[in-house]
Formats: C-alpha cells, structure tokens, sequence
C-alpha cells in the first residue's frame, strides 16, 4: 500500500530550539496537508499545498510557523523558536486533485503516522 | 459556515455490543462526507465515505447512511470488537467554497471491553 511518510516519529526538544517535520506525500498525489491534533482543540488545519504552491496557510502562527514543498516528493514545517504551546501531533496529509479547485471527488485524504512534538 | 458536529466521547461498550456515534454537519453546499479511523499512535485512516444523499458507505462492519433532511452521518456497528477500539472522526468536504478541505469533528473515543 501506497503511504504517507513523516520523520520523525518523536521530537523532544526545548523551547526556544528550531523544529522541522518531514512529509513524503505519496507518489503521484498533488495536494499535501498539514494538520495538529491537541487534545484541546482537536485536528486543526495549519496549511495546504496543491502542485507545492501554498494555498492555504491561515491555520499557522506567521511569526513562527512555515511551510514549505521543496519538491513534489517532500513537505516541511519548521517552527522556530519553539514553545511548549507548540506541543502537539502533527500529521500530514496528501491526496489527488484532477481539478485545480478541488481535491478529486470520493477520495478522501492520507494521513501518515503524525510527529508527537514535546517542548520543554 | 461549514462544520460537524460529534457525539462527545468516550464510549465505552462490551464486546459484541450495538455501536451508534452521532454526526451531525452544517454545509453550504452539498457535501460529501467520510468517517476516519485513529488507532492508538497511528494517523487518520479513511473507514467509509458517502458522497450525496441516501448513499450508504460501509467498511469493515461499520456503516453510515448519508441523510440531507436530517444533515446527520450517523456511524453505526452491529456488533463491535475490541479491536475496534480507536478515535472516530467524522469529517465533510465541501466543494463550494471550501475549495475541497476536509473539515474534522472533534473526534469520539471508542473503548471496547471483552
């Protein structure tokens, strides 16, 4: 089965330090997603990519937060300086849209395993 | 403005018990819907999708039925499992003007006993 790859699994690291996240979206697809799961505020979109333009980016703290495709085969978040606010799940996500406006009809979405991120 | 609407968990049912998680949705448009699945320290995994209204999705035992006049995905199992123990997520898509981002209920927590 076709996956979603993120690296790290766990992060531990104090606040202050920069963090990247890694996304490997699955070959093929042209839409990636980030997401944070707290127990709090549940899944919260952070951002979006659709053929690596962002196109939706509301979701993150500007001042901290960036996202970037270097190319169609990898994602990053990067906060930097990290704070213990920032602790969380963060999942990614990829999918196939055939249409410039829209991610494709009856599919849903991939998410991979997440990245557990402690701030200390 | 869009949104879904889940039953607060946890639910906590014997094995081979009725499952029904309440979803309910708010959308501008016509919305497809989708139940997702979280194992414990796994991602979202889709388990069912319906796309207009009286359609039916099911996966793995676990069913849901599309339903406009109600705005309601309910997810239901006829007898559940222990490994069916998991977060529930019921999420729409909504192609108006959302420009095709899921949109995620809190989630319903699942616990099944032997």
């Amino acid at each position: 089965d076709a996956r979603v790859t993120q690296t790290p699994r766990h992060k531990v690291t104090e606040m202050g330090q920069e963090v990247t996240m890694r996304c490997q979206p699955i070959l093929g697809h042209n839409t990636v997603f980030w997401y944070r799961q707290t127990m709090m505020q549940g899944l919260e979109l952070l951002a979006y990519f659709r053929n690596r333009a962002p196109l939706d980016d509301s979701g993150m703290p500007k001042d901290r937060f960036s996202a970037e495709m270097p190319d169609a085969t990898l994602a990053t978040l990067k906060i930097q300086p990290s704070e213990p606010r920032d602790s969380a799940v963060y999942f990614c996500a990829s999918g196939l849209a055939l249409k410039t406006s829209d991610v494709a009809p009856n599919y849903g979405y991939t998410f991979g395993s997440g990245t557990r991120l402690t701030v200390v | 403005g869009n949104s879904v609407t889940q039953m607060e968990g946890p639910v906590t049912l014997s094995e081979e018990a009725f499952l029904t998680i309440n979803c309910t949705y708010t959308a501008t448009g016509y919305p497809s819907l989708f139940w997702y699945v979280q194992y414990p320290g796994e991602g979202l995994q889709l388990l069912l999708k319906a796309t207009k209204a009286d359609d039916k999705g099911s996966n793995k035992g676990f069913e849901a039925t599309y339903r406009k006049e109600t705005t309601s995905f309910h997810l239901e199992k006829g007898s559940v499992q222990v490994s069916d123990s998991a977060v529930y997520f019921c999420a729409l898509r909504d192609y108006g003007g959302s420009q095709g981002n899921l949109i995620f209920g809190k989630g319903t927590k699942l616990s099944v006993k032997p």
